[in-house]
């Protein structure tokens, strides 16, 4: 079956760039989404790519899809101490019909040291 | 513009006691609507979806039910709790559509602690 995976943890240095990584296995996927969950509360959209694109730049995230290997990354520039949250990587595929159910990653726990 | 509510956002049960969560869409026609529970923070659970008013489908076997009783209505319910039942549940709404954007968007989550 369709599956997401996420290394569970990063830490990096208030100014620095994050880069958070994702792979996937269905092939059939056609929209691939990062969400932001900050401590109790829910997920929020942060942005997401079409799956024939390469590249999307949204001020300082960066979206970067790699097809061939289904690998999504998400990069943020100038991380901020209020970048600290848990990111979620999901995919849609054609095959969920008209449901829109998503398969989400287990998440990304950013901690971003001052 | 779209927005999606949840309540209560906090919840102390006992064990045994019934549960009624509620979350409403308004803004929108029609959408899915999704029940997820969220273990320590962790990743997330399908519970339920809905397609439409009274199309209810589980996606694992468990102690809670879902019903859709108004097109923009989801609700989750047990008639026992159990200890195991603790966790962080999130309602989410999406726009229906086959082939298309179709990101779902969360409501803000119910605490769930059973003693």
């Amino acid at each position: 079956g369709e599956d997401v995976e996420q290394s569970l943890f990063l830490s990096v240095r208030e100014g620095d760039s994050s880069v958070i990584n994702c792979t996937y296995t269905d092939s059939s996927s056609t929209y691939l989404y990062w969400y932001k969950q900050e401590p109790g509360a829910g997920l929020q959209l942060l942005t997401y790519i079409f799956s024939n694109m390469d590249m999307k730049q949204d001020q300082r995230l960066t979206v970067l899809l790699n097809k061939k290997d289904k690998h999504l990354s998400l990069r943020i520039a100038d991380t901020q101490t209020g970048d600290s949250a848990i990111y979620f990587c999901a995919e849609s595929s054609v095959d969920s019909g008209n449901t829109g159910k998503l398969i989400f990653g287990q998440g990304t726990t950013l901690q971003v040291k001052p | 513009s779209q927005t999606i509510h949840q309540w209560p956002a906090t919840l102390v049960q006992p064990v045994g006691s019934p549960l009624s969560l509620e979350c409403t869409v308004e803004g929108t026609s029609n959408p899915n609507l999704y029940w997820y529970r969220q273990a320590a923070g962790r990743g997330l659970q399908l519970l339920f979806y809905s397609v439409g008013i009274g199309q209810i489908s589980s996606e694992v076997p468990q102690n809670l039910s879902a019903s859709r009783p108004q097109d923009r209505q989801f609700i989750l319910s047990s008639k026992k709790l159990l200890l195991s039942d603790s966790g962080f549940y999130l309602c989410a709404w999406s726009v229906q559509g086959v082939g298309s954007n179709q990101p779902q968007h969360f409501g803000d989550g119910t605490r769930l602690s059973i003693l």
